[in-house]
Protein backbone atom coordinates (compact mmCIF):
# COMPACT_ATOMS: atom_id res chain seq x y z
CA UNK A 1 0.00 0.00 0.00
CA UNK A 2 1.14 3.65 0.13
CA UNK A 3 2.90 4.76 3.07
CA UNK A 4 3.75 7.93 4.87
CA UNK A 5 6.95 8.39 6.69
CA UNK A 6 8.45 10.58 9.27
CA UNK A 7 11.40 10.29 11.62
CA UNK A 8 10.09 9.93 14.87
CA UNK A 9 11.90 12.53 17.37
CA UNK A 10 12.86 15.88 17.32
CA UNK A 11 14.51 18.06 19.88
CA UNK A 12 15.07 21.75 19.72
CA UNK A 13 16.08 24.21 22.30
CA UNK A 14 13.03 27.09 22.74
CA UNK A 15 13.19 29.85 20.35
CA UNK A 16 14.90 28.09 17.83
CA UNK A 17 13.32 26.81 14.61
CA UNK A 18 11.79 23.28 14.03
CA UNK A 19 11.62 21.29 10.61
CA UNK A 20 9.76 17.81 10.30
CA UNK A 21 9.68 16.23 7.49
CA UNK A 22 7.81 13.86 5.63
CA UNK A 23 8.08 11.33 2.99
CA UNK A 24 5.01 10.06 0.90
CA UNK A 25 4.62 7.11 -2.14
CA UNK A 26 1.13 8.43 -3.45
CA UNK A 27 1.64 10.25 -6.48
CA UNK A 28 -1.88 10.96 -7.08
CA UNK A 29 -1.89 12.46 -3.59
CA UNK A 30 -4.30 15.97 -3.74
CA UNK A 31 -3.89 17.36 0.08
CA UNK A 32 -1.16 16.87 2.13
CA UNK A 33 -1.50 18.09 6.35
CA UNK A 34 -0.20 18.47 9.64
CA UNK A 35 -1.87 17.60 12.61
CA UNK A 36 -0.94 18.20 15.96
CA UNK A 37 -1.57 15.73 19.04
CA UNK A 38 -0.80 17.11 22.29
CA UNK A 39 -0.77 14.62 25.21
CA UNK A 40 -4.31 13.22 26.00
CA UNK A 41 -5.90 15.18 23.40
CA UNK A 42 -7.14 14.34 19.74
CA UNK A 43 -5.50 15.53 16.52
CA UNK A 44 -5.76 19.47 15.98
CA UNK A 45 -5.61 20.19 12.63
CA UNK A 46 -2.40 22.79 11.87
CA UNK A 47 -2.38 23.27 8.29
CA UNK A 48 -2.77 21.49 5.02
CA UNK A 49 -1.80 21.93 1.41
CA UNK A 50 -2.99 21.39 -2.11
CA UNK A 51 -1.07 19.26 -3.99
CA UNK A 52 -0.17 22.30 -6.92
CA UNK A 53 1.26 24.47 -4.55
CA UNK A 54 5.01 24.26 -3.60
CA UNK A 55 4.80 26.37 -0.23
CA UNK A 56 2.09 27.62 2.40
CA UNK A 57 2.55 29.58 5.02
CA UNK A 58 0.47 30.39 7.79
CA UNK A 59 2.10 32.73 11.07
CA UNK A 60 5.19 31.18 12.54
CA UNK A 61 4.40 27.51 9.98
CA UNK A 62 5.55 27.40 6.84
CA UNK A 63 4.87 24.47 5.04
CA UNK A 64 6.85 23.22 1.54
CA UNK A 65 5.74 20.32 -0.61
CA UNK A 66 8.22 19.52 -3.07
CA UNK A 67 6.17 17.01 -5.22
CA UNK A 68 8.90 15.67 -7.77
CA UNK A 69 10.26 13.77 -4.15
CA UNK A 70 6.91 13.55 -2.75
CA UNK A 71 8.59 15.48 0.10
CA UNK A 72 6.46 17.49 2.81
CA UNK A 73 7.88 19.37 5.43
CA UNK A 74 6.36 21.61 8.35
CA UNK A 75 8.35 24.81 9.79
CA UNK A 76 8.01 26.26 12.97
CA UNK A 77 9.24 29.21 13.69
CA UNK A 78 10.76 30.38 17.01
CA UNK A 79 9.49 27.33 18.88
CA UNK A 80 8.18 27.38 22.11
CA UNK A 81 7.47 24.42 24.89
CA UNK A 82 4.25 24.61 24.01
CA UNK A 83 5.00 23.38 20.87
CA UNK A 84 5.75 20.32 22.08
CA UNK A 85 3.61 17.60 20.52
CA UNK A 86 3.27 14.58 18.61
CA UNK A 87 3.32 16.02 14.54
CA UNK A 88 1.55 13.47 12.07
CA UNK A 89 1.58 14.00 8.37
CA UNK A 90 -1.19 12.94 6.30
CA UNK A 91 -2.39 12.51 2.55
CA UNK A 92 -4.99 12.05 0.48
CA UNK A 93 -5.89 11.92 -3.40
CA UNK A 94 -8.40 12.28 -5.75
CA UNK A 95 -9.74 9.29 -6.22
CA UNK A 96 -9.70 8.01 -2.56
CA UNK A 97 -10.94 9.61 0.43
CA UNK A 98 -9.57 7.34 2.77
CA UNK A 99 -6.32 9.40 4.58
CA UNK A 100 -2.86 7.96 5.00
CA UNK A 101 -0.84 9.06 7.91
CA UNK A 102 2.34 8.74 8.95
CA UNK A 103 4.03 7.77 12.39
CA UNK A 104 4.23 10.78 14.45
CA UNK A 105 6.90 12.86 15.18
CA UNK A 106 7.52 13.46 18.79
CA UNK A 107 8.72 17.14 19.07
CA UNK A 108 10.67 18.20 22.49
CA UNK A 109 11.18 21.86 23.06
CA UNK A 110 13.55 22.15 25.62
CA UNK A 111 13.70 25.70 27.87
CA UNK B 1 -13.06 25.40 9.30
CA UNK B 2 -15.50 22.50 9.17
CA UNK B 3 -16.38 21.46 12.17
CA UNK B 4 -16.89 17.90 13.44
CA UNK B 5 -17.61 16.47 16.70
CA UNK B 6 -17.27 13.12 18.18
CA UNK B 7 -18.76 11.65 21.86
CA UNK B 8 -17.94 11.29 24.04
CA UNK B 9 -14.52 12.31 24.94
CA UNK B 10 -13.73 9.40 26.91
CA UNK B 11 -15.59 6.68 28.31
CA UNK B 12 -14.68 3.87 31.01
CA UNK B 13 -16.64 0.50 30.57
CA UNK B 14 -16.84 -2.53 31.62
CA UNK B 15 -15.85 -5.59 30.30
CA UNK B 16 -18.33 -7.25 28.32
CA UNK B 17 -20.86 -4.15 28.19
CA UNK B 18 -20.85 -2.32 24.57
CA UNK B 19 -20.09 1.79 23.98
CA UNK B 20 -21.47 4.07 21.03
CA UNK B 21 -19.19 6.57 20.01
CA UNK B 22 -21.10 9.38 18.02
CA UNK B 23 -19.28 11.71 14.86
CA UNK B 24 -21.44 14.28 13.48
CA UNK B 25 -20.45 17.23 10.83
CA UNK B 26 -21.87 20.16 12.19
CA UNK B 27 -21.73 22.08 9.60
CA UNK B 28 -21.45 20.64 6.12
CA UNK B 29 -22.89 17.07 4.67
CA UNK B 30 -20.89 14.42 5.35
CA UNK B 31 -21.08 11.78 2.49
CA UNK B 32 -18.27 9.68 4.08
CA UNK B 33 -17.10 8.95 7.59
CA UNK B 34 -13.78 7.20 8.67
CA UNK B 35 -13.65 5.35 12.08
CA UNK B 36 -9.30 5.54 12.80
CA UNK B 37 -7.85 3.47 16.10
CA UNK B 38 -4.86 4.52 17.26
CA UNK B 39 -2.78 2.23 18.88
CA UNK B 40 -0.26 3.17 21.52
CA UNK B 41 3.52 5.02 20.10
CA UNK B 42 1.84 4.32 16.30
CA UNK B 43 -0.12 6.32 14.16
CA UNK B 44 -3.91 5.84 13.29
CA UNK B 45 -4.96 2.41 11.96
CA UNK B 46 -7.80 3.01 9.41
CA UNK B 47 -10.95 0.44 10.78
CA UNK B 48 -13.76 1.04 7.88
CA UNK B 49 -15.25 3.74 5.85
CA UNK B 50 -18.57 4.45 5.84
CA UNK B 51 -20.80 6.39 3.12
CA UNK B 52 -24.19 7.57 3.88
CA UNK B 53 -26.89 5.16 3.70
CA UNK B 54 -24.56 2.10 2.85
CA UNK B 55 -22.52 -0.84 4.81
CA UNK B 56 -19.38 -0.06 5.82
CA UNK B 57 -15.91 -1.32 4.17
CA UNK B 58 -14.41 -2.56 6.63
CA UNK B 59 -10.44 -3.10 6.69
CA UNK B 60 -8.39 -6.38 6.74
CA UNK B 61 -8.18 -7.55 10.07
CA UNK B 62 -11.39 -5.55 11.52
CA UNK B 63 -13.90 -7.50 12.93
CA UNK B 64 -17.09 -6.26 11.21
CA UNK B 65 -19.63 -7.94 13.99
CA UNK B 66 -17.48 -6.49 16.79
CA UNK B 67 -17.18 -2.86 15.41
CA UNK B 68 -20.45 -1.81 14.21
CA UNK B 69 -20.78 0.84 11.87
CA UNK B 70 -23.51 3.40 10.82
CA UNK B 71 -24.32 6.08 9.20
CA UNK B 72 -27.60 6.90 8.45
CA UNK B 73 -27.65 10.36 7.82
CA UNK B 74 -25.46 13.15 6.15
CA UNK B 75 -24.20 14.42 9.51
CA UNK B 76 -24.00 11.51 11.71
CA UNK B 77 -22.02 7.85 12.29
CA UNK B 78 -22.04 5.82 14.86
CA UNK B 79 -19.60 3.09 15.76
CA UNK B 80 -20.06 0.26 18.54
CA UNK B 81 -17.58 -1.47 20.20
CA UNK B 82 -19.50 -4.65 21.22
CA UNK B 83 -18.88 -6.77 23.90
CA UNK B 84 -15.73 -4.80 24.69
CA UNK B 85 -12.68 -6.67 26.30
CA UNK B 86 -9.53 -4.78 27.66
CA UNK B 87 -7.82 -5.03 24.59
CA UNK B 88 -10.11 -2.99 22.77
CA UNK B 89 -9.16 0.15 25.40
CA UNK B 90 -7.71 2.27 22.45
CA UNK B 91 -8.30 5.98 21.33
CA UNK B 92 -10.94 5.89 18.37
CA UNK B 93 -10.82 8.96 16.07
CA UNK B 94 -13.47 9.51 13.23
CA UNK B 95 -13.19 11.93 10.34
CA UNK B 96 -15.78 13.28 8.02
CA UNK B 97 -15.39 14.62 4.44
CA UNK B 98 -17.99 15.95 1.91
CA UNK B 99 -17.06 13.84 -0.78
CA UNK B 100 -16.70 14.82 -4.73
CA UNK B 101 -14.08 17.40 -5.79
CA UNK B 102 -13.46 18.26 -1.86
CA UNK B 103 -11.51 15.39 -0.57
CA UNK B 104 -10.61 17.23 2.45
CA UNK B 105 -11.99 15.42 5.47
CA UNK B 106 -12.04 16.98 9.41
CA UNK B 107 -11.09 14.92 12.48
CA UNK B 108 -13.40 14.94 15.75
CA UNK B 109 -11.66 15.26 18.65
CA UNK B 110 -11.43 11.56 19.57
CA UNK B 111 -12.25 9.29 22.19
CA UNK B 112 -10.50 7.39 24.42
CA UNK B 113 -11.85 4.12 25.53
CA UNK B 114 -10.54 2.49 28.47
CA UNK B 115 -12.39 -1.16 29.15
CA UNK B 116 -12.06 -2.37 32.79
Amino acid sequence: GEDVEQSLFLSVREGDSSVINCTYTDSSSTYLYWYKQEPGAGLQLLTYIFSNMDMKQDQRLTVLLNKKDKHLSLRIADTQTGDSAIYFCAETSYNNNDMRFGAGTRLTVKP
Amino acid sequence: GAVVSQHPSWVICKSGTSVKIECRSLDFQATTMFWYRQFPKQSLMLMATSNEGSKATYEQGVEKDKFLINHASLTLSTLTVTSAHPEDSSFYICSASGGGMNTEAFFGQGTRLTVV
